[in-house]
């Protein structure tokens, strides 16, 4: 069936310094991408989104990139603090009358003071 | 704004004894519901969904169920827990052309 991925399941990266996380999905129907956050124990946290006529978006120190070329997607974060330790999901729906929602296995990012 | 209620935050359970968790929402009306199970260090797996009072639909096979009763209000149940049941139970919503929106999760051991 259709899913989505990681490509790294951790990351380590020193404070200050942009993070970069990536993500593929196969399916090429997917018209709605959307990166999560989770916190140890917790509910995941909306990031940031983009519709699949978008290559680009950018929020508050948050950038998505897709490449629907290549079915690709990555989340960069610019100067990476200690917050931003957590798993970071990607995730891939088709819309419908519900959002089914596919969920990549997720990418665990550890920054270093 | 929305906001899911989901309780308790941590449940031990034996095998073989019932469940039921609870999920309640406020801000918002006509909200189509989720369970989502996550696995340690493991994406989230949809259980069931709900578009409406009553209106419950599953997406695997499994040991639970899921029921409706008002239109803020989404319940997990099992009968008999399974060792395979532990894992961390997350209650979701969300509306048309808006994102999902996660409760802050109940984690469950079956011992």
């Amino acid at each position: 069936g259709e899913s989505v991925g990681l490509h790294l399941p951790t990351l380590s990266v020193q404070e200050g310094d942009n993070s970069i996380i990536n993500c593929a999905y196969s399916n090429s129907a997917s018209d709605y991408f959307i990166w999560y956050k989770q916190e140890s124990g917790k509910g995941p946290q909306f990031i940031i989104d983009i519709r699949s006529n978008m290559d680009k978006r950018q929020g508050q120190r948050v950038t998505v990139l897709l490449n629907k070329t290549v079915k690709h997607l990555s989340l960069q974060i610019a100067a990476t603090q200690p917050g931003d330790s957590a798993v970071y999901f990607c995730a891939e729906t088709t819309g419908g009358g519900y959002q089914k929602v596919t969920f990549g296995t997720g990418t665990k990012l550890q920054v270093i003071p | 704004s929305q906001t899911i209620h989901q309780w308790p935050a941590t449940l031990v359970q034996p095998v073989g004894s019932p469940l039921s968790l609870e999920c309640t929402v406020e801000g918002t009306s006509n909200p189509n519901l989720y369970w989502y199970r996550q696995a340690a260090g493991r994406g989230l797996q949809l259980l069931f969904y709900s578009v409406g009072i009553g209106q419950i639909s599953s997406e695997v096979p499994q040991n639970l169920s899921a029921s409706r009763p008002q239109d803020r209000q989404f319940i997990l149940s099992s009968k008999k827990l399974l060792l395979s049941d532990s894992g961390f139970y997350l209650c979701a919503l969300d509306r048309l052309n808006e994102k999902l929106f996660f409760g802050s999760g109940t984690q469950l051991s079956v011992l």
